[in-house]
């Protein structure tokens, strides 16, 4: 079936590192839709970035993602962490298959923590 | 607009005992989805419907989950009988599908603990 993959458990960052979490997935379909949502504490995961183009860069908040479907990959990206960016990330997956495209199946979420 | 409300908040249940989860969409969206929400899971599809219609009931949660939508603008989920591998929090979230990349939005959630 559809899954997606992505950075387990914990990645700890320093203020003003770079962040990378990794998102690969897999699916029989050729045209996914791939998101990423972001939740922060006590809160409910809100959208944050979605793209279903080809190796085209979207941007949002100061994260970055491209989809290439050449090695199935959405990671998400921001040049500088900032403590407010400490939260749960999640990858999804949505069809574009005739269903709605929003029903999503997610990775099992990253918890990113910056540390000053 | 309001957003996804979810009521209660918290629950505390016994094992064994019945407990409803309620859920009012945002007023428009057709697509309603829950979601059962842990630590080592993530988030884990339980029940979608699209205007009103139940297009999936979540697999391995089929035996003492049911979810119910009554009418556009509310949505149940019960758990029958409770078992304490339950607790969780479990989100509601609804979309308005243009047949494109829609947005979920999500409810605060209701965190259930069994004991």
């Amino acid at each position: 079936g559809d899954s997606v993959t992505q950075t387990e458990g914990l990645v700890t960052l320093t203020e003003g590192l770079p962040v990378m979490l990794n998102c690969t997935y897999q699916t029989i379909y050729s045209n996914p839709f791939l998101f990423w949502y972001v939740q922060h504490l006590n809160e409910s995961p809100r959208l944050l970035l979605k793209s279903f183009t080809d190796n085209k860069r979207t941007e949002h908040q100061g994260f970055h993602a491209t989809l290439h479907k050449s090695s199935s990959s959405f990671h998400l990206q921001k040049s500088s962490a900032q403590l407010s960016d400490s939260a749960l990330y999640y990858c999804a997956l949505s069809l574009n298959s005739g269903g709605s495209n929003a029903k999503l199946t997610f990775g099992k979420g990253t918890k990113l923590s910056v540390k000053s | 607009d309001a957003g996804v409300t979810q009521t209660p908040r918290h629950e505390v249940a016994e094992k064994g005992q019945t407990i409803i989860l309620k859920c009012e969409p945002v007023s428009g969206h057709n697509d309603l989805f829950w979601y059962r929400q842990t630590k080592i899971q993530g988030l884990e599809l339980l029940s979608y419907f699209r205007s009103k219609s139940l297009m999936e009931d979540g697999g391995a949660f089929k035996d003492r989950f049911k979810a119910e939508m009554l009418n556009s603008s509310f949505s149940t989920l019960k758990i029958q009988p409770t078992e304490p591998k339950d607790s969780a929090v479990y989100l509601c979230a609804s979309s308005l599908d243009w047949g494109n990349a829609e947005t979920l939005y999500f409810g605060s959630g209701t965190r259930l603990t069994v004991l």
